[in-house]
């Protein structure tokens, strides 16, 4: 079935570090990809989202790109501040399916 | 203030007893969705319903019953609650099935529930 691996966390960095969180998937359709951020104590928000091989889609600083041959979704940033601490999801949602599916969610923690 | 909303955001109940999560949306969307965070924050979908029909219903156990009057609205009762069902549960929506625009699906910000 289809499904979403992450590294698993947490990522501990100090303030403007370059941030990568792996992101996996595999999928019997053609899937779009998506990265949410949860702040604690909050829902999920939309940070990003790639619909089709080698778009990248970005937000905020952050910058991911689809890539269809290796089947990854990673996110990236140049340079992170202590805002960003938040537990990040990748996502992915087969076409004409309703169903989004997430993977097991990456806890950042940005130290000063 | 455009969202989805969810009522409440903390319940604590005793095991056994039956209650309900309210959620609304005034988004316009004709898609709504309930997941479950587990405490390790894995998220997996329990059910969808689109323009009040059921399109999603995952393995879930039958004390767990969506209702959805309108399309704006969705709600989740649960009878004789048991300890493992203390969760975060979170409210979505969309407009269709999700990939239009750049909002994709719209989550609320979560009730937590907690039974003892």
């Amino acid at each position: 079935g289809d499904s979403v691996t992450q590294m698993e966390g947490p990522v501990t960095l100090s303030e403007e570090a370059f941030l990568t969180i792996n992101c996996t998937y595999t999928a019997t359709g053609y899937p779009s990809l998506f990265w949410y951020v949860q702040y604690p104590g909050e829902g999920l928000q939309l940070l990003l989202k790639a619909t089709k091989a080698d778009d990248k889609g970005s937000n905020k600083g952050f910058e991911a790109t689809y890539r269809k041959e290796t089947t990854s979704f990673h996110l990236e940033k140049g340079s992170v501040q202590v805002s960003d601490s938040a537990v990040y999801f990748c996502a992915l949602k087969v076409d004409s399916s309703y169903k989004l599916i997430f993977g097991s969610g990456t806890r950042l923690l940005v130290r000063p | 203030d455009t969202a989805v909303s969810q009522t409440p955001k903390y319940l604590v109940t005793q095991m056994g007893n039956d209650k309900s999560i309210k959620c609304e949306q005034n988004l316009g969307h004709d898609t709504m969705y309930w997941y479950k965070q587990d405490s390790k924050k894995f998220l997996k979908i329990m059910f969808s319903y689109n323009n009040k029909e059921l399109i999603i219903n995952e393995t879930v156990p039958n004390r767990f019953s969506p209702k959805s009057p309108d399309k704006a609205h969705l709600n989740l009762h649960i009878n004789s609650l048991e300890l493992g069902d203390s969760a975060v549960y979170f409210c979505a929506s969309s407009q269709g099935s999700g990939t239009g625009g750049n909002y994709g699906y719209t989550f609320g910000s979560g009730t937590r529930l907690t039974v003892v």
